[in-house]
Parts: structure tokens; sequence; C-alpha cells
């Protein structure tokens, strides 16, 4: 049973770009979330997927923005890039959105803007 | 607000030693609370989880009890191992309406030596 997947694993880019992350998640589950994790910091949440709608959102700008699929797969889209979204993006699913739920983390793609 | 306090790290322990690794908490409501371990470039992974008062997680020699009264949840583990070596964070969640808001501590970095 595959757990969540992410691609692609590195990333480099371009101030000014954009960029899209690819999460599969854990068979069964249908929850999304994505995180960003900056070198030696905890993850800050992003936003968070469920029946194809964005549920809940933390603090982030508009330039971040997501989708979810039929297949409950998830995209992570990041517009006109800065030098300070150089992070590691990780990708969480859960089956359900309860709060005994526990995530399952995928690891992650690291993304590097030059 | 909810939130999550951690003991700063680093922490160095030689192999075999005792680990306590300290986690309080504020929540309104009744959270679940969560230890994850992220190891060298990759994503994290649970590692336990307690649902109400009083429950113990435990894992790999990992042991976490969820404390009311205190209102913590400490990780401790017997006797580490140098592949113990990573990051720990402790994480509430919550039910907010239909949602769930997961809550993260900063992360504690764990080196055993041998």
């Amino acid at each position: 049973d595959a757990g969540v997947t992410q691609s692609p694993t590195h990333l480099i880019k371009t101030r000014g770009q954009q960029v899209t992350l690819r999460c599969s998640p854990k068979s069964g589950h249908d929850t999304v979330s994505w995180y960003q994790q900056a070198l030696g910091q905890g993850p800050q949440f992003i936003f968070q997927y469920y029946e194809e709608e964005e549920r809940q959102r933390g603090n982030f700008p508009d330039r971040f923005s997501g989708h979810q699929f039929p297949n409950y797969s998830s995209e992570l889209n990041v517009n006109a890039l800065l030098l300070g979204d150089s992070a590691l993006y990780l990708c969480a699913s859960s089956p359900g959105q309860g709060r005994n739920s526990p995530l399952h983390f995928g690891n992650g793609t690291r993304l590097t803007v030059t | 607000g909810d939130s999550v306090t951690q003991m700063e790290g680093p922490v160095t322990l030689s192999e075999e030693a005792f680990l306590t690794i300290n986690c309080t908490y504020t929540a309104t409501g009744y959270p679940s609370l969560f230890w994850y371990v992220q190891y060298p470039g990759e994503g994290l992974q649970l590692l336990l989880k307690a649902t109400k008062a009083d429950d113990k997680g435990s894992n790999k020699g990992f042991e976490a009890t969820y404390r009311k009264e205190t209102t913590s949840f400490h990780l401790e583990k017997g006797s580490v191992q140098v592949s113990d070596s990573a990051v720990y964070f402790c994480a509430l969640s919550v039910n907010a309406g239909n949602n769930r808001k997961l809550i993260w501590g900063l992360g504690t970095s764990l080196a055993v030596n041998p």
C-alpha cells in the first residue's frame, strides 16, 4: 500500500516564475493538507482540501493556490515566486477531518528559488 | 488561543541514555495529541498519539501520556539509540466547526552519539 507520494522531489526555479507541486494521498484518504517547512523550522499550514474544495487556509498570500481532483490527489501552485518561498513543501493526507485522524506525510518537495 | 510549547533543542545524548522531551499545550475544547518524528531528508511520520485524558501512546519504545491536569504530553524513551536522531514535533488537534485545526510545536532536535 503506497503512502503519500509527492512529485517532484527537488525543484529549482527563478524568482518570478510559477511552480506546481503534486501529491497523491494514501489509499483510502480523502483529505489533503499542504505545509511549508523552512529549514530548521516546524511545518506551517498552507491549506486543506476536502471534497475538491479548500476547507481551511493558513496565513499565506493568494499567490499560493491549490486544487483537489476527484481521485483525491492534489496540486499546490505558487505564482510570482520569491526567494523566501524556498522551503520543503509537505503534503499530508488523512481519512476525513476528525480531530483523531493522524496525518500521513509524504517526503516533500524541496523547492529552491534563485 | 490554542498553542503548543516544546522544550528547545538541540538535545544531545549518549546511546542508552534516558530521553524526555517536554511538551505542554493550551487548548479550548478537547484536543487529541500527537508526536511526529522527522528523520533527516524525510517528511514527518506519526510516532504516537493519545485522544483523551490519561491515554498513553506508545511506539518503538517511545511513550507519552496525555495529562489533562498539567496540560502536558511529554515524550519519553528509556534507552535511546543512534537511529533515534531526528527532529521531534508535538502537535495538538481540535475540532473547529466542521474542520480540524492542527497546532504544531517548533520541534526539538535530538542527536544521539554512540
